[in-house]
Parts: structure tokens; sequence; C-alpha cells
């Protein structure tokens, strides 16, 4: 079954830049979705169609799709960001598959 | 404002068949491009896509657990009914509905927003 791979963990200091990888072979002629979710809570949605932000989302969060590797992109990242991150694609096979997320620290 | 809210068990014995509803509001399941779909995360694991049924009737499953599940939908009440027969214990999870978009020229689904979850637990 199709695989999208997520480093477990990535760790940043407040005000940097924070990148967390999606990689799936096949995300080449996908579109990639990121959601956030923190603890006790449910995921909310932060990029679509790879780029693209819902209303409410900050500027600082943005993504990108290039090559097998999705990459969504924290600018100036606060310690409210802190959390797990979930990558997703649809496939017509597999049909929809999320990455197994990856857990933000901000310290 | 679209809001969605799942309802069912928490405690479910094992081989018995687990049904879970999401009642929802703010929009229409007729609605061209609209579907609800279910997930579900067990307990400090990563999310795994369920199921999805569109604003057409079409219905969606994950390959590996499409024969012990059904969604159905009624329009009238705006809920959908998710059924997952011969439930184990592995099928412990916080399960959550969530409003789906379909974007007809990429063919791409995204969900916003999810409903709160409920927690089932498989037990005897």
């Amino acid at each position: 079954s199709y695989v999208l791979t997520q480093p477990p963990s990535v760790s940043v200091s407040p005000g940097q830049t924070a990148t967390i990888t999606c990689s799936g072979d096949k995300l080449r002629n996908q579109y990639a979705t990121w959601y956030q979710q923190k603890p006790g809570q449910s995921p909310v949605l932060v990029i679509y169609q790879d780029t693209k932000r819902p209303s409410g989302i900050p500027e600082r969060f943005s993504g990108s799709n290039s090559g097998n590797t999705a990459t969504l992109t924290i600018s100036g990242t606060q310690t409210l960001d802190e959390g797990d991150y979930y990558c997703q694609a649809w496939d017509s096979t597999s049909r929809l598959v999320f990455g197994g997320g990856t857990k933000l620290t901000v310290l | 404002q679209i809001t969605l809210k799942e309802s069912g068990p928490t405690l479910v014995r094992p081989t018995q068949t687990l049904t879970l509803t999401c009642t929802f509001s703010g929009f229409s399941l007729t609605t061209s491009g609209v579907g609800v779909a279910w997930i579900r995360q067990p307990p400090g694991k990563a999310l795994e896509w369920l199921a999805l049924i569109y604003w057409d009737d079409d219905k969606r499953y994950r390959p590996s657990l499409e024969s012990r599940l059904a969604i159905t939908r009624d329009t009238s009440k705006n809920q959908v009914v998710l059924t997952m027969t011969n439930v184990d214990p592995v099928d412990t999870a916080t399960y959550y509905c969530a409003h789906s978009s379909y974007d007809f020229s990429t063919g791409e689904i995204w969900f916003d927003p999810w409903g709160q979850g409920t927690l089932v637990t498989v037990s005897s």
C-alpha cells in the first residue's frame, strides 16, 4: 500500500523556521495537504493543494511540493505552533493516505 | 459555520458491530463537491482514513478495511453513519468525522473542519 513518510520529530527555537517533510513515491503526481493537531484536540487544516492556506491560518504557514517530497514550512515559529503535523494525499488506488505524523517542539 | 459531531458507544465487545453517527450542520451533503469522511486515531498513533461518502452518494473505503465498513447518509437528518463489523481491540481509537471538499480540476480531497471525535474502546 502507498506510504507517506514523515520525520517523527522536529525541534526549532522560537522565531526560527521549522521545516517538516513528507515523502512518497507518487507525490510528484499528487497534491499534498497538511493538518495540525494540538494535544487533546481535533486536527486542523493548515495547507491544501500543496500551497493554499485556508482562511484563518497565519501567513507564517506555507507549503511546497517538488519531486517526491512535500514540505510544510513555518516561518517565525511560535510556541503555540507546537503539536503534531500530518501530511495527506489522495491516491486513486490506495485511496486517501496520511503520513505517520511529525511532532513539532518549539524550545 | 460548519460543525460536525460524532456519537456512538464508548465501549464495544470484540466481534460486535460498531455504529457511529456523524450529525452535521452548516452544509448540505447534496451540494456538488461536498462529502463527509470518517478518520480514526488509535491512542498515541497516527491518523487513519476509513471511509468517504460524496454528494452523489458515491462511496470510498480504506482498502484493507473495505469488507468490514459501510458508510451511509440520511440527507433529511444531516447525518452520516459508519458501521464497522467484527470489531477487535485494535479498533480502539478516537473516531472523527470531517467535512470534505473535492476539487474537480485536480481530484484532490481535503478535510475541514473536523468533529471533536469520540473515543471507542473495544474490550471484553
